[in-house]
């Protein structure tokens, strides 16, 4: 099983500032690799996947890169709506898909 | 536009079984497969799980095989997913998730609201 790891645990950014969130896998992944965004109270949401394919209707401030074991999620200029929890996800290797424990964006 | 909704909250004994729907709708339902996704009270994302609505083909996770069996009932674009033999552990909502892909499970773009399971005597 692909072990992911995720850091830092929690992130505090101002808004407007840029937030930079690390993910690493256990073995390669190759670009089989997607971000979730979670508020409380909520389902995930996708925003990356293919480690740099934005999905639909996710804004542009959000990209993603990084291929093999060590991806990245920036987001460049932080808005209110995304203070939450972010998670990446591999899907190279399954069953099982295997999350990250997760990075808690919140205000500083 | 695509929607999943899920069955309501459901409180059972140790030792029973739950079975949690996902109905689809907004999209063609036999394109896509349906993966579940659970989370255990302040916890992260756990996979359970994937079913190709295409022909019906699963995959497990491992620490739920044998518990676990997922349907699709095509008639009604539903998915359901039976988890048998709870366990105080298996405290969690549970999310059905639309996947990208047909045949193997990649990535969910839309998810249902989730559903609460409490497994307590």
């Amino acid at each position: 099983e692909i072990v992911m790891t995720q850091s830092p645990a929690t992130l505090s950014v101002s808004p407007g500032e840029r937030a930079t969130l690390s993910c690493r896998a256990s073995q390669s992944v190759g670009s089989d690799l997607a971000w979730y965004q979670q508020k409380p109270g909520q389902a995930p949401r996708l925003l990356i996947y293919g480690a740099s394919t934005r999905a639909a209707g996710i804004p542009a401030r959000f990209s993603g890169s990084g291929s093999g074991t060590e991806f990245t999620l920036t987001i460049s200029s932080l808005q209110s709506e995304d203070f939450a929890v972010y998670y990446c996800q591999q899907y190279s290797n399954w069953p099982p898909w295997t999350f990250g424990p997760g990075t808690k964006v919140d205000i500083k | 536009q695509v929607q999943l909704v899920q069955s309501g909250a459901e409180v059972k004994k140790p030792g029973a079984s739950v079975k949690v729907s996902c109905k689809a709708s907004g999209y063609t339902f036999t394109s896509y497969g349906i993966s579940w996704v659970r989370q255990a009270p302040g916890q992260g994302l756990e996979w359970m799980g994937w079913i190709s609505a295409h022909n019906g083909n699963t995959n497990y996770a491992q620490n739920v095989q044998g518990r676990v069996t997922m349907t699709t009932d095509t008639s009604t674009s539903t998915v359901y997913m039976e988890l048998r033999s709870l366990r105080s552990d298996d405290t969690a909502v549970y999310y059905c998730g639309r996947d990208l892909a047909a045949m193997i499970p990649t990535v969910s773009d839309c998810w249902g609201q989730g559903t609460l399971v409490i497994v307590s005597s």
